[in-house]
């Protein structure tokens, strides 16, 4: 089946820090990759849009300047959080668009900033 | 896109079939329904989609009737490992695609 992985699963870093969480499709290319972020007992909130070989299209309150998102290939997504703050902690999900409608999430990255 | 709209959570047996409802009064000609699980500090797991009638898998159905504004998703003889987050999602490809998730069914399976 079709399989994303995330890395790091896991981060802890220092307030005003940088934090980049990679998002890779392993069996297949996809045009589309998908960020969310979701906190403790909450849904998944959905961040960004990302296609390969442009610009990624933010959610409606999501700092672009604050998540910088790279779709460099189409196997590649990365998300960076920029100078990082206590309020950024939270789990990062990626997905990836397989055959048209079905999406496929990774595994998600814990993200806590100190 | 369409807003979906499920039971907050329910409870359930080992052994017992469990059936999670979804509306999406306002799906489109071109929507999908699709169905996720999710354990605590996971991604979502892609569990079931379809388009109309009945879908099966080695995992669960889908049952979808005709006006399309409603999905089941049945999980037969749940065991303790099912207690999860269910997620009913409605999306195309057309148009832009992305899926935008509701508050899902928390489903607690009891021994």
């Amino acid at each position: 089946g079709a399989v994303v992985s995330q890395h790091p699963s896991r981060v802890i870093c220092k307030s005003g820090t940088s934090v980049k969480i990679e998002c890779r499709s392993l069996d297949f290319q996809a045009t589309t990759m998908f960020w969310y972020r979701q906190f403790p007992k909450q849904s998944l909130m959905l961040m960004a849009t990302s296609n390969e070989g442009s610009k990624a299209t933010y959610e409606q309150g999501v700092e672009k300047d604050k998540f910088l998102i790279n779709h460099a290939s189409l196997t590649l997504s990365t998300l960076t959080v920029t100078s990082a703050h206590p309020e950024d902690s939270s789990f990062y999900i990626c997905s990836a668009r397989f055959r048209g409608e079905t999406q496929y999430f990774g595994p998600g990255t814990r993200l806590l900033v100190l | 896109l369409a807003k979906t709209t499920q039971p907050i959570s329910m409870d359930s047996y080992e052994g017992q079939e469990v059936n999670i409802t979804c509306s999406h009064n306002n799906i489109a000609t071109n929507d999908y329904i699709t169905w996720y699980q999710q354990f605590p500090s996971q991604g979502p797991r892609f569990i079931i989609q379809g388009y109309k009638t009945k879908v099966t898998n080695e995992v669960a159905s889908l049952f979808i009737p005709a006006d399309r504004k409603s999905s089941t998703l049945s999980l037969p003889r749940v065991s303790l490992s099912d207690t999860a987050v269910y997620y009913c999602l409605v999306g195309s490809n057309t148009g832009g695609f992305k899926t935008i998730f509701g508050a899902g069914t928390r489903l607690f399976v009891k021994a």
